[in-house]
């Protein structure tokens, strides 16, 4: 296992076009939780899911994102008609039920660019 | 609602000389945890270190230590023989832990640039 996956690393989209991210957690870790970071500003909490239920929603995730995490393994978050404001980068974290005893793990993040 | 504040946008120091970043907070609960993470350049966050705030003692990673002033509610870093691989972008965050998501609150962060 070499931690958290995420994919793409890197996507430029069209304005107004629909994009989705994936990631794959460390496989024993119930949470997985997906951040925003805009630049110079530090990660802002999007939503978490605890197994395959999304258990919190932050009011950033708008009725134009999605995540899903079915069936408890690998998390996917999709964003439609995507706008400039949405270019950021989206980090994916995972850990175990008790986070903060045995600590996250982050993944690279995946670079989104709406021109 | 928690929040976090690092005052330094950018810092720089020599090699193997000592900096402290500052992070203040702010919160009505009393059971938390405050973490430090670490952001190279186009790399991932990595967790430095982090303090209970139901604990006195300061916590300490080898170079990275914490002064953790609760009543003040102050959580500064301290990397004592500064190291290039320590130029980066360091984050001073926020846990509640009660029945919760365990969701970080993340101040803007201080870009860390050590100078050979």
């Amino acid at each position: 296992d070499t931690g958290v996956s995420q994919d793409p690393r890197h996507k430029i989209t069209k304005r107004g076009q629909n994009v989705t991210f994936r990631c794959d957690p460390i496989s024993e870790h119930n949470r997985l939780y997906w951040y925003r970071q805009t630049l110079g500003q530090g990660p802002e909490f999007l939503t978490y899911f605890q197994n395959e239920a999304q258990l919190e929603k932050s009011r950033l995730l708008s009725d134009r994102f999605s995540a899903e995490r079915p069936k408890g393994s690998f998390s996917t978050l999709e964003i439609q008609r995507t706008e400039q404001g949405d270019s950021a980068m989206y980090l994916c974290a995972s850990s175990f039920l008790q986070g903060v005893d045995y600590g996250y793990t982050f993944g690279s993040g995946t670079r989104l660019t709406v021109v | 609602a928690q929040t976090v504040t690092q005052s330094q946008p950018e810092m720089s120091v020599q090699e193997a000389e000592t900096v402290t970043l500052s992070c203040t907070y702010d919160t009505s609960e009393s059971n938390y945890y405050l973490f430090w993470y670490k952001q190279p350049p186009s790399r991932q966050m990595i967790l430095v270190i982090r303090q209970e705030a139901y604990k006195q003692q300061n916590a300490t990673e080898n170079r990275f230590s914490v002064n953790f002033q609760k009543a003040a509610k102050s959580f500064s870093l301290k990397i004592s023989d500064s190291q290039l691989g320590d130029t980066a972008m360091y984050f001073c965050a926020f846990m509640l832990t009660q029945g919760g998501s365990e969701k970080l609150v993340f101040g803007k962060g201080t870009k860390l640039t050590v100078n050979p």
